[in-house]
C-alpha cells in the first residue's frame, strides 16, 4: 500500500460546483497532516493544515478521520483561480516535523 | 511575506559534472529541507537539516548528495556525479518548530 494516496483526477468541475478530495494514508503514527497546493512547474503552497477536529478556512475545509487514515479537502463555490493539483501530505515525525510524506496529488480544473 | 528563494531558477548540466543547487531559507527558520520531484511523479523527501546536521535522510539521498550550510543565510544541495535521473525539480524548504514548511520556488535541474 502507498505512503499516502490520493486519486489523481483529474476533476473537472464547473465554476460555483462544490468538489471533495480523498486521501488516505498508511502509517497510523502519523502526526501531522496537510494539504498544499501546487501550480504547473511551481514549489507547492501550503494550503492548510488538518486537525483531527476538522477545520475550515474560507471555502476550504479540511477533515481528518484517523481511525480510517483518511484525510479530506471539500472546495465550496469553486474559482478559476482554483485550478491546480491539490497535494495530501503526512508527516510521520512526533515533534519536530521533519520528513514530509506526500501524495501524488489530484488535479483539478475548474471551468468557465 | 518571508519567503524561501532559491538559485538558480534552471541548471543545465552535462552528466558526471558537479552541481550546486542555493537556497536562502526564512531567516528565523531552524529547520531546513531538500525535496525533489521527477516531471509527472510527486515531490520526493531527500534530507532534512537542524542545528547544523543532517537529522534525517532518505534513500535517494546517497553519497552522491551532500548538503551544506555554509554560512548564517545560505543552504546549499552539493550533486557530486550528476545522472541523468538526477533531472528533477529540486525544492527547499525551511520551517520553525513544529510549524508547516515553506518552500522556495524551486530549481529544474537538467541533465544532458
Amino acid at each position: 500500500r502507498k505512503e499516502v494516496e490520493q486519486d489523481p483526477g483529474p476533476f473537472n468541475v464547473p465554476e460555483g460546483a462544490t468538489v471533495a478530495f480523498n486521501c488516505t494514508y498508511s502509517n497510523s503514527a502519523s502526526q501531522s497532516f496537510f494539504w498544499y497546493r501546487q501550480d504547473c512547474r511551481k514549489e507547492p503552497k501550503l494550503l492548510m493544515s488538518v486537525y483531527s477536529s476538522g477545520n475550515e478556512d474560507g471555502r476550504f475545509t479540511a477533515q481528518l478521520n484517523r481511525a480510517s487514515q483518511y484525510i479530506s479537502l471539500l472546495i465550496r463555490d469553486s474559482k478559476l483561480s482554483d485550478s491546480a493539483t491539490y497535494l495530501c501530505v503526512v508527516n510521520f515525525n512526533a515533534g519536530n516535523n521533519r520528513k514530509l510524506i506526500w501524495g501524488l496529488g489530484t488535479s483539478l480544473a475548474v471551468n468557465p | 511575506e518571508p519567503e524561501v528563494t532559491q538559485t538558480p531558477s534552471h541548471q543545465v548540466t552535462q552528466m558526471g559534472q558537479e552541481v550546486i543547487l542555493r537556497c536562502v531559507p526564512i531567516s528565523n527558520h531552524l529547520y531546513f529541507y531538500w525535496y525533489r520531484q521527477i516531471l509527472g511523479q510527486k515531490v520526493e523527501f531527500l534530507v532534512s537539516f537542524y542545528n547544523n546536521e543532517i537529522s534525517e535522510k532518505s534513500e535517494i539521498f546517497d553519497d552522491q548528495f551532500s548538503v551544506e550550510r555554509p554560512d548564517g543565510s545560505n543552504f546549499t544541495l552539493k550533486i557530486r556525479s550528476t545522472k541523468l535521473e538526477d533531472s528533477a525539480m529540486y525544492f527547499c524548504a525551511s520551517s520553525e518548530e513544529r510549524k508547516p514548511q515553506h518552500f522556495g520556488d524551486g530549481t529544474r535541474l537538467s541533465i544532458l
